[in-house]
């Protein structure tokens, strides 16, 4: 069966201090994974996807990027936090190609920066 | 873009009533997915519902949904909630030709006894 991980669960960090935060799946091989972003009181926004090892799509700039080293691996950081960056983050994959619309969310992390 | 409306943020019931939490979608495909996902704390958010099918029901765990792509709308039901129905709702919609996955603002659902 397919697991999903990530890291930290949580996380309190200074504005200006690096992040990283990190996913791995686990039991599915090539998955497309994505990273979703839910600041506060807010919805749920898509940051980035990836279909394959190092290919990574921007879905909406928020000074955050995103890296796949390996096909089980999605990593989200940033050099220099901002206030703004505080919130719920969520791993998720789906299936490449067939039933690809489904996708399955990890635990996510909560990152609050002061 | 697509975009997606929950009109209700928050919705208060009495256990063994009917819930309705709607959910209408703006898009300019014709083959969008629609899904209902359900967020309960601290826990992953999970598939409840997914339809494609126009004017076709689709149900799971008690819950039911019919997409209707004349109204653009995906409401979902349950015919008598439970405590444990209690939970952060998700309706959201998948664009087959962007690959992006669209949330709406969700909708809490919290039945009380």
């Amino acid at each position: 069966a397919q697991t999903i991980h990530q890291w930290p669960v949580a996380e309190i960090k200074a504005v200006g201090s690096p992040l990283s935060l990190g996913c791995t799946i686990k039991g599915k091989s090539s998955p497309n994974l994505y990273w979703y972003w839910q600041a506060t009181g807010g919805t749920l926004q898509q940051l980035f996807y990836s279909i394959t090892v190092g290919q990574v799509e921007s879905v909406v700039q928020l000074n955050l990027s995103a890296s796949r080293p390996k096909d089980d691996q999605f990593i989200l950081s940033t050099e220099k936090l901002l206030l703004s960056h505080s919130g719920f983050y969520l791993c998720a994959w789906s299936l490449y190609r067939e039933d690809q619309d489904t996708q399955y969310f990890g635990p996510g992390t909560r990152l609050l920066v002061l | 873009g697509d975009s997606v409306t929950q009109k209700e943020g928050l919705v208060t019931l009495t256990e063994g009533l009917p819930v309705m939490l709607n959910c209408t979608y703006q898009t300019i495909y014709s083959n969008a997915f629609l899904f209902w996902y359900v967020h309960y704390l601290n826990e992953s958010p999970r598939l409840l519902l997914k339809s494609s099918t126009d004017n076709k029901r689709t149900e799971h765990q008690g819950f039911h949904a019919t997409l209707h792509k004349s109204s653009s709308s995906f409401h979902l039901q349950k015919s008598s909630a439970q405590l444990s129905d209690s939970a952060l709702y998700y309706c959201a919609l998948y664009n087959t030709n962007t690959g992006k996955l669209t949330f709406g603002d969700g909708t809490v659902l919290t039945v009380k006894p």
